[in-house]
């Protein structure tokens, strides 16, 4: 069974752009899970996706949005990107929602300029 | 304020060694915590604990949650180099579908 797979896996945007973020989860599952991972801040919840709809939300900026589609694949976007938006993007996917034995995919390194 | 604890922030020890890392909740509504190691990349599942006092165990990794008092621990026999990563404990919270947060991480370093 194929993993999660993320795309880009880098990406190098100025201050000011957007940027939008793709997740495939593994075959069958519904459940997506955003994270965002800096040194500083380690690993931090961003949202989390199930049955298209946002069942749940971190505590970042309402630049921060994402959507899933009804192929439970997800995207993940960022507007008006601010420098210290640059980390690395992890999606995670499980089979049910509450973010219950989840698997991460490589993430995408987002550098912002 | 939910907080995830994770402890030591790192450890050295060498081949062989057993080791034990801690991880400390105080969250509502607890539903599960999970362990994962990181390693070059993304995160790996180890275990997901929802259950006071029940070991779960994969190799030389167990782990095993105490809910009472609100901590679970990883532990790790026969250390080998290829064990060297982080640790990251995620607690699995709320009423509805769940939020998570996840602890700052263990950086276990085995030498030769």
């Amino acid at each position: 069974k194929a993993g999660v797979t993320q795309t880009p896996r880098y990406l190098i945007k100025t201050r000011g752009q957007q940027v939008t973020l793709s997740c495939s989860p593994i075959s069958g599952h519904r459940s997506v899970s955003w994270y965002q991972q800096t040194p500083g801040q380690g690993l931090q919840f961003l949202f989390e996706y199930f049955s298209e709809t946002q069942r749940n939300k971190g505590n970042f900026p309402g630049r921060f949005s994402g959507r899933q589609f009804s192929n439970s694949r997800s995207e993940m976007n960022v507007s008006t990107l601010e420098l210290g938006d640059s980390a690395l993007y992890l999606c995670a996917s499980s089979f049910s929602s509450g973010t219950y034995e989840q698997y991460f995919g490589p993430g995408t390194r987002l550098t912002v300029t | 304020e939910d907080k995830v604890v994770q402890s030591p922030l790192s450890l050295v020890v060498h081949e062989g060694d057993t080791v034990t890392l801690n991880c400390s909740y105080e969250v509502t509504n607890f539903r599960s915590l999970l362990w994962y190691k990181q390693e070059k990349k993304a995160p790996t599942f180890l275990f997901m604990l929802t259950s006071s006092g029940i070991e779960k165990k994969s190799g030389r990794l167990s782990s095993i949650l105490d809910k009472k008092e609100l901590f679970s621990i990883l532990n790790i026999t026969a250390t080998q180099t290829g064990d060297s990563a982080i640790y990251l404990c995620a607690v699995v919270y709320n009423t509805n579908a769940g939020k998570s947060t996840f602890g700052d991480g263990t950086t276990l370093t085995v030498k030769p």
